[in-house]
């Protein structure tokens, strides 16, 4: 079964807007990882959060994580075009080490 | 450049036919990773290997074969291909096996299309 599943599948925003993408899990989780990935290119590392972790910031992104609720969500503050993109969610089950992605979500940044 | 680098990007074959997949990293990573993502963008783990070692062997085909000739390079072999077997391949490597601290290197992707 699919370990993360993000919240909304797509997304659509005008530029200088914030976008906000949930993920949810199923299981204990050593941590949680937010991807990028446009069109047509492999997967981009963004940031990754420890599973003892609650929130966590890099440049205008912000990744919380709520394991009670097993959800994440990834904000990007002040958004441009350029952040048009899928973007995926990867958790890893405890004691597998196994990171599971889930379907994404496609954020389209308008002009 | 230092990368995850995958050949070849588009490969076109037709159904019965085998094919590899080759990757290559030059992270100096310990771990290396076969993805596949079908058409509606699910990304689901197909092997991986640490320091050569195969560590993780998901519930895949056993027409399909990776090989690892060394911690750098991990490679896909798939015999009679099949329609089904349509998607974009990514290689993927982590400096550390286990649970990771920096997460992955993806490289580019292979687009497989079997007609």
């Amino acid at each position: 079964s699919q370990q993360g599943e993000e919240d909304p599948q797509a997304l659509s925003i005008q530029e200088g807007e914030n976008a906000t993408m949930n993920c949810s899990y199923k299981t204990s989780i050593n941590n949680l990882q937010w991807y990028r990935q446009n069109s047509g290119r492999g997967l981009v590392h963004l940031i990754l959060i420890r599973s003892n972790e609650r929130e966590k910031h890099s440049g205008r992104l912000r990744v919380t994580l709520d394991t009670s609720k097993k959800s994440s969500s990834l904000l990007i503050t002040a958004s441009r075009a350029a952040d048009t993109a899928s973007y995926f969610c990867a958790t890893d089950e405890v004691g597998t080490y196994k990171y599971i992605f889930g379907t994404g979500t496609r954020l389209k940044v308008l002009a | 450049d230092t990368a995850v680098s995958q050949t070849p990007k588009y490969l076109v074959t037709q159904m019965g036919n085998d094919k590899s997949i080759k990757c290559e990293q030059n992270l100096g990573h310990d771990t290396m990773y076969w993805y596949k993502q079908d058409s509606k963008k699910f990304l689901k783990i197909m092997f991986s290997y640490n320091n050569k070692e195969l560590i993780i062997n998901e519930t895949v085909p056993n027409r399909f074969s990776p090989k690892s000739p060394d911690k750098a390079h991990l490679n896909l072999h798939i015999n009679s291909l099949e329609l089904g077997d349509s998607a974009v391949y990514f290689c993927a490597s982590s400096r550390e096996g286990g649970s990771l601290v920096y997460g992955y290197t993806f490289g580019s992707g292979t687009r497989l299309t079997v007609v």
